[in-house]
């Protein structure tokens, strides 16, 4: 079974310019997850697909950050523009259709790391 | 996150256990899990635990979860080099995953 697969890898941007991450989940995973990983800290949440729907992005700052999930398949992320904190590294992830009170695992891609300089 | 609390580091000789330790706060958290990451690679499930039971074992991996303290711990047995990773407990409460910082294992020779 393929994974997540995630591009670019690494991405080097000034500030103030804008970038853009894809995502495609493993197949029939509904639920789809971007996290934003800071170096030495664990990835905190930035927004959460259910097929094409936004399920929550309490955490998305919104005046810079977007997301989208268009065909309930692949998803981009997108910062513009970007700042030097914005440094970090993107995580996308995707699980099956939730079943309430079950078990769901989070597979997550290789991410792509962004530096701002 | 801040929910979710891990000792920084450990080191450890290879053959030994390794004894990972976490704290979280939310006491509603349903599962709790165990991930790895290794260095330039994405996150690897490597055990959860539903909040109901005190104890998993899967080969050389053993979760314990002491509810009462909302304390959980890994343990490793027979540490190899391949162990070194940085190792993150997460909390799952309304289908959100709350992270620690990880902890660096360092394994050595």
């Amino acid at each position: 079974e393929a994974g997540v697969a995630q591009s670019p890898r690494y991405k080097i941007i000034e500030k103030r310019q804008s970038v853009a991450f894809w995502c495609n989940p493993i197949s029939g995973h509904a639920t789809l997850y971007w996290y934003q990983q800071i170096l030495g800290q664990g990835p905190k949440l930035l927004i959460q697909f259910q097929n094409n729907g936004v399920v929550d992005d309490s955490q998305l700052p919104k005046d810079r950050f977007s997301a989208e999930r268009l065909k309930g398949v692949d998803s981009t992320l997108k910062i513009q523009p970007a700042k030097l904190e914005d440094s970090a590294v993107y995580l996308c992830a995707s699980s099956y259709p939730r079943v309430a009170g079950h078990q769901e695992t989070q597979y997550f891609g290789p991410g792509t790391r962004l530096l701002v300089l | 996150g801040e929910d979710v609390e891990q000792s920084l580091f450990l080191s450890v000789r290879e053959g030994d256990s390794s004894v990972i330790n976490c704290t979280y706060t939310d006491s509603s958290s349903t599962y709790l899990y165990w991930y790895k990451q290794e260095p330039g690679a994405g996150l690897q499930l490597l055990t959860y635990i539903f909040s109901n039971m005190d104890m998993k074992q899967d080969q050389r991996l053993t979760v314990l979860l002491n509810k009462k303290d909302k304390h959980l711990s890994l343990r490793i047995a027979d540490t190899q080099t391949g162990d070194s990773a940085i190792y993150f407990c997460a909390e799952r409460s309304d289908y959100k995953l709350s992270f620690g910082a990880g902890t660096t294992v360092t394994v050595r020779a």
